[in-house]
């Protein structure tokens, strides 16, 4: 059974901190891993990661996948209150005409002023 | 805005009633796609819609009924829920299905509770 675990699963960090979220799957077929984050409303698409060792960024997030060892993180530096979220993960596998997708429970994220 | 609207966007039913959750993509998107999201447990697959016809119905109880009477709108229909049933219900649409790399955009969800 396809399986996606994020890790922590909840953190508290102050505005200026660095943090490292964990990504970790076994699904079947491998096709791409997506990082999105919710905030009390529709998760919105953040990453997605195809290939190994190819970091994405966008301005204080960045992302990166390691197909070898079935993981992916993702980095927030310099954290503000407004990253402040639950941030899931999401893997795509094959065998299906649709992709079997499979979330993680998510990492609940706090940043206090 | 994402570009996927739900409505309505709060629903409290009882067990015995008959209501439905609509979705609408501005996208022209030609997958749609119904998530649960319940407390402390990852989003839950639904229903995969490709061109308006079900491709995956992953094990969803009958109670839960999807329709897509095109590739725009999406409904789920709901009779005789039970209270565990209670959740957010999230949809979404992607531009194709998503074993060939497209990224998915979700609506704002519709939070359902089942007195």
């Amino acid at each position: 059974e396809d399986k996606v675990v994020q890790s922590p699963l909840s953190l508290v960090v102050h505005e200026g901190d660095t943090v490292t979220l964990n990504c970790s799957y076994e699904v079947t077929n491998f096709r791409s891993l997506l990082w999105y984050k919710q905030e009390k409303k529709a998760p919105t698409f953040l990453f997605m990661l195809t290939s190994s060792g190819i970091e994405k960024k966008s301005g204080r997030l960045s992302s990166i996948l390691d197909k070898k060892e079935l993981f992916s993180i993702l980095n927030i530096t310099a954290t503000q209150t407004g990253d402040s979220a639950v941030y899931l993960c999401e893997a795509v596998g094959g065998g299906t005409s649709y992709g079997k997708l499979t979330f993680g429970q998510g990492t609940i994220l706090t940043v206090h002023p | 805005e994402t570009g996927v609207t739900q409505t309505p966007r709060h629903l409290v039913m009882g067990m015995t009633n008959k209501k439905s959750l609509k979705c609408e993509q501005h996208l022209g998107h030609n997958a749609m796609y119904w998530y649960k999201q319940s407390a402390k447990k990852p989003l839950e697959l639904m229903f995969v819609y490709s061109l308006e016809e079900r491709v995956e119905n992953n094990s969803v109880p009958s109670r839960f009924s999807p329709e897509c009477p095109n590739s725009s709108h999406l409904f789920l229909h709901l009779h005789t829920l039970q209270p565990e049933d209670s959740a957010l219900y999230l949809c979404a649409s992607s531009q194709d299905l998503r074993a060939r790399g497209n990224t998915i955009y979700f609506g704002e969800g519709s939070w359902l509770t089942v007195v």
